[in-house]
């Protein structure tokens, strides 16, 4: 079955400044990959995806990068806001409707 | 307008005991699931249900049954309750297509003393 590694577990990141959290995953069929952002005693609330025929997708101060050769995937957040302190998980889902999380990056952006 | 909505928001229980947790859908999906979060916030699938057929069991003991009336509802049991079982459960829905996301549920926080 499919294996999604997250990194990192934590990031702290000024307020302004950019965050990166990257994940690599195992299967080749895997074909869809979203981003969910958890806030405190909140579900999970998708964010942003993409598709495995797409190598960038862009959502204002969210942009999703897709590397399916090398299998990885990796969320950008820039001019981050105090509000954006959450933590997010990304996801690899295929054909099968069987979808994998990463183990979770908690961000904190500092005012 | 609530999409995804569970309840009880919050459930403590002494060990032993059977509980439910439920879950209804108003998006029209046809596939519901059962995540287990724990302390350390990882997010486990333990059950699918698509038109009423588990389609996903992982490896969660047989104190678990999802039971689904129909399909805009996937229910939890939950027998014999034991402390490891103290965790968030999220019920999700999606479409049944592979590039579909996941809703999910506001959680249900489960403490077993």
């Amino acid at each position: 079955g499919e294996n999604v590694e997250q990194h990192p577990s934590t990031l702290s990141v000024q307020e302004g400044d950019s965050a990166v959290i990257k994940c690599t995953y195992s299967d080749s069929a895997s074909n869809y990959f979203p981003w969910y952002k958890q806030e405190l005693g909140k579900g999970p609330q998708l964010i942003i995806d993409i598709r495995s025929n797409v190598g960038e997708k862009k959502d204002q101060r969210i942009a999703v990068t897709l590397n399916k050769t090398a299998k990885h995937f990796s969320l950008h957040i820039t001019e981050t806001q105090p509000e954006d302190s959450a933590v997010y998980f990304c996801a690899a889902k295929d054909n099968n409707n069987d979808m994998r999380f990463g183990a979770g990056t908690r961000l904190t952006v500092k005012p | 307008d609530t999409a995804v909505s569970q309840t009880p928001k919050y459930l403590v229980t002494q060990m032993g005991n059977d509980k439910s947790i439920k879950c209804e859908q108003n998006l029209g999906h046809d596939t519901m699931y059962w995540y287990k979060q724990d302390s350390k916030k990882f997010l486990k699938i333990m059950f699918s249900y698509n038109n009423k057929e588990l389609i996903i069991n992982e490896t969660v003991p047989n104190r678990f049954s999802p039971k689904s009336p129909d399909k805009a509802h996937l229910n939890l049991h939950i027998n014999s309750l034991e402390l490891g079982d103290s965790a968030v459960y999220f019920c999700a829905s999606s479409l049944p297509k592979g590039n579909s996301p996941l809703h999910f549920g506001n959680g249900t926080r489960l403490t077993v003393t």
